[in-house]
């Protein structure tokens, strides 16, 4: 299953609403994951299912999609989220990333 | 608190082989699915391999199949990855991951903080 997501690279401010698109080449029902990884760090899980926001992490953060077509959405984008974004279906073996979305500051 | 601690990175040369080492703790390693993830330099998030709890399942990426070998010793909370005939494009920080829970069907939830392999001549 391939993930294309989209786009690749974002030039946003702080206070603007960010969205981020996935799409399997196949469906994959609700098997998909975002994670967030800053320079130097490891990747960390935001979302799973793709709408369930994982602990901790802060609710301006959110996912929606089934099937195909996913986004993940920031409303208010801060600071601490200029990253880079990854999508992961969870559906099958192997388990293919999206290319990644890299979100820096305008 | 969960740790997972990579070793055994390091330069070597095309066709050579490298086995990477992670040491899990602050969990009970024997119940969770492991996985190693892999990041050529400046790029994306590539998934290599995956292994059940039990060793049962093992799973690999198209571009390691026949080359490299996941495995585990429960008794001692380890992971590992057999590396052998080495690519160029094999260059990468290798990451030992923990599934989120238990289960099927689940992210990663844990990561260590990755091993450098580099292959050149």
């Amino acid at each position: 299953i391939q993930l294309t997501q989209s786009p690749s690279f974002l030039s946003a401010s702080v206070g603007d609403r960010v969205t981020i698109t996935c799409r399997a080449s196949q469906g994959i029902s609700s098997y998909l994951a975002w994670y967030q990884q800053k320079p130097g760090k490891a990747p960390e899980l935001l979302i799973y299912p793709s709408s369930s926001l994982q602990s901790g992490v802060p609710s301006r953060f959110s996912g929606s999609g089934s099937g195909t077509d996913f986004t993940l959405t920031i409303s208010s984008l801060q600071p601490e989220d200029f990253a880079t974004y990854y999508c992961q279906q969870l559906n099958t073996y192997p388990r293919t990333f999206g290319q990644g979305t890299k979100v820096e500051i305008k | 608190e969960v740790q997972l601690v990579e070793s055994g990175g390091g330069l070597v040369k095309p066709g050579g082989s490298l086995r990477l080492s992670c040491a899990a703790s602050g969990f009970s390693f024997s119940s969770y699915s492991m996985n190693w993830v892999r990041q050529a330099p400046g790029k994306g998030l590539e998934w290599v391999s995956s292994i059940s709890s039990s060793s049962s399942y093992i799973y690999y990426a198209d571009s390691v199949q026949g080359r490299f070998t996941i495995s585990r010793d429960n008794a001692k909370n380890s992971l590992y990855l057999q590396m052998n005939s080495l690519r160029a494009e094999d260059t990468a920080v290798y990451y030992c991951a923990r599934d989120k829970s238990r289960g099927n069907y689940l992210p990663i939830g844990y990561w260590g903080q990755g091993t450098l392999v580099t292959v050149s001549s």
